[in-house]
């Protein structure tokens, strides 16, 4: 049973790019959530989405970025007109349930801004 | 406003020793808590948790307690080996809402051989 896959692992994109992440949650997990960490700091809460559906979207910053969870394929987080601020590394975690179990975290895709 | 805080960035212990990883929080609506730990690029790797209707919890090595009163919960590693040695993540979640958990800033323990 493959854990939660994330990719890519690195990506590299200049000011004014868009940047694509993707994740794969694990067999049988139909809720995903994706964090974010600065560096030196703890992770931070963006957006979690069900198949189809964004049910919460509090820690997402009002512009610029995006996240979907189709019925087919892995969720998204779309990052539009990327900014040095935006270099961070994105975690994506799943759960067969409400998060009230413990979730299951990706490797992360480090995205560097230059 | 940090509402989960882990005061301690770093640790140092002898290995076959204790190491106590300490966390507090504020929100007095988080009713979970669990404890991450992470390797450098690698993803957090779920280590234990504890309802808040507990006060304790046991699985091997790590032990987690929970102070409600004073909004604090503790991780100890009992003996500590080097292998231990990561970021220790304490993370928090309300429930009854929104499903997000709120993680504190991590504290890097390192046990010495």
């Amino acid at each position: 049973n493959a854990g939660v896959m994330q990719n890519p692992r690195h990506l590299v994109r200049r000011r004014g790019q868009e940047a694509r992440l993707r994740c794969s949650p694990m067999k049988g997990h139909s809720h995903v959530y994706w964090y974010r960490q600065l560096p030196e700091e703890g992770l931070k809460f963006m957006v979690y989405l069900q198949k189809e559906n964004i049910i919460d979207e509090s820690g997402m910053p009002k512009e610029r970025f995006s996240a979907e969870f189709p019925k087919e394929g892995p969720s998204i987080l779309r990052i539009q007109q990327v900014v040095r601020g935006d270099s961070a590394a994105y975690f994506c975690a799943s759960s067969p349930g409400p998060l009230n179990t413990e979730a299951f975290f990706g490797q992360g895709t480090r995205l560097t801004v230059v | 406003d940090q509402q989960v805080k882990q005061n301690s960035p770093s640790l140092s212990v002898q290995e076959g020793r204790i190491s106590i990883l300490n966390c507090d929080y504020t929100n007095s609506m988080f009713d979970y808590f669990l404890w991450y730990k992470k390797y450098p690029a690698e993803g957090p790797t779920f280590l234990i948790s504890i309802s808040s209707i507990k006060d304790k919890n046991e699985d091997g090595r790590f032990t987690v307690f929970l102070n409600k009163s004073a909004k604090h919960l503790s991780l100890h590693i009992v003996p500590s080996q080097p292998g231990d040695s990561a970021v220790y993540f304490c993370a928090a979640s309300n429930t009854g809402s929104a499903r997000q958990l709120t993680f504190g800033s991590g504290t890097q323990l390192t046990v010495l051989p």
